[in-house]
């Protein structure tokens, strides 16, 4: 398996700009993570889906973002509008099963708002 | 006060030194995980715990469930063990959500 994909890997764009970003999970994985990763604040889960239903939302900052799980290989965190302190690595991360398990992480899409 | 605390933030060594890096948690868990995260920004879990010690190559964890502490060793260290460390928990509530310490970035020179 090539684990899990995020894309894009980078992303630029103007303040007040909408951005996708998107995931796809190791197949088989039945839990999905977003998180986000600032200096300031270190790693913080955003939201997290099981089974495509999200389960936990309270991490979603506000109601410019986001996120959705259409089927068990795609997601996608959307922030409409963008604003200058969204800039982040943002890490999609999958595991399988409920609780205590192993989390695997993508590669982060480092997203910069100008 | 962050719910979990990692020592030291910062820790440079010279190549060869035994390595120990803490985390300290203030709330129940279910489980404990040690990442590793190397300068390009890659995040790979190194391991995962409940009790007791776990070893995988030159890679050491330790949890100490009722000091509510874990311990990350690294045995004859090497430059490419360079990387952020980062200590995460499962809660008791919630167990699927981590939260995750600040990190410890390690400088191994040759």
């Amino acid at each position: 398996d090539a684990g899990v994909i995020q894309s894009p890997r980078h992303e630029v764009t103007e303040m007040g700009q909408e951005v996708t970003l998107r995931c796809k999970p190791i197949s088989g994985h039945n839990s999905l993570f977003w998180y986000r990763q600032t200096m300031m604040r270190g790693l913080e889960l955003l939201i997290y889906f099981n089974n495509n239903v999200p389960i936990d939302d309270s991490g979603m900052p506000e109601d410019r973002f986001s996120a959705k799980m259409p089927n068990a290989s795609f997601s996608t965190l959307k922030i409409q509008p963008s604003e200058p302190r969204d800039s982040a690595v943002y890490f999609c991360a999958s595991s399988f099963g409920w609780a205590n398990t192993e989390a695997f992480f993508g590669q982060g899409t480092r997203l910069t708002v100008v | 006060k962050n719910e979990v605390e990692q020592s030291p933030q910062n820790l440079t060594a010279q190549e060869g030194e035994f390595i120990t890096i803490n985390c300290s948690y203030s709330v129940g868990i279910s489980a404990l995980h040690w990442l590793q995260q190397h300068p390009g920004g890659g995040i790979v879990s190194l391991f995962m715990l409940s009790s007791g010690k776990k070893k995988h190559g030159r890679l050491i964890a330790t949890i100490n469930i009722q000091e509510k502490h874990s311990s990350l060793h690294i045995t004859a260290s090497h430059p490419r063990d360079s990387a952020v460390y980062i200590c995460a928990v499962n809660l008791i509530q919630g167990a699927q959500k981590l939260v995750f310490g600040q990190g410890t970035r390690l400088t191994i020179n040759p």
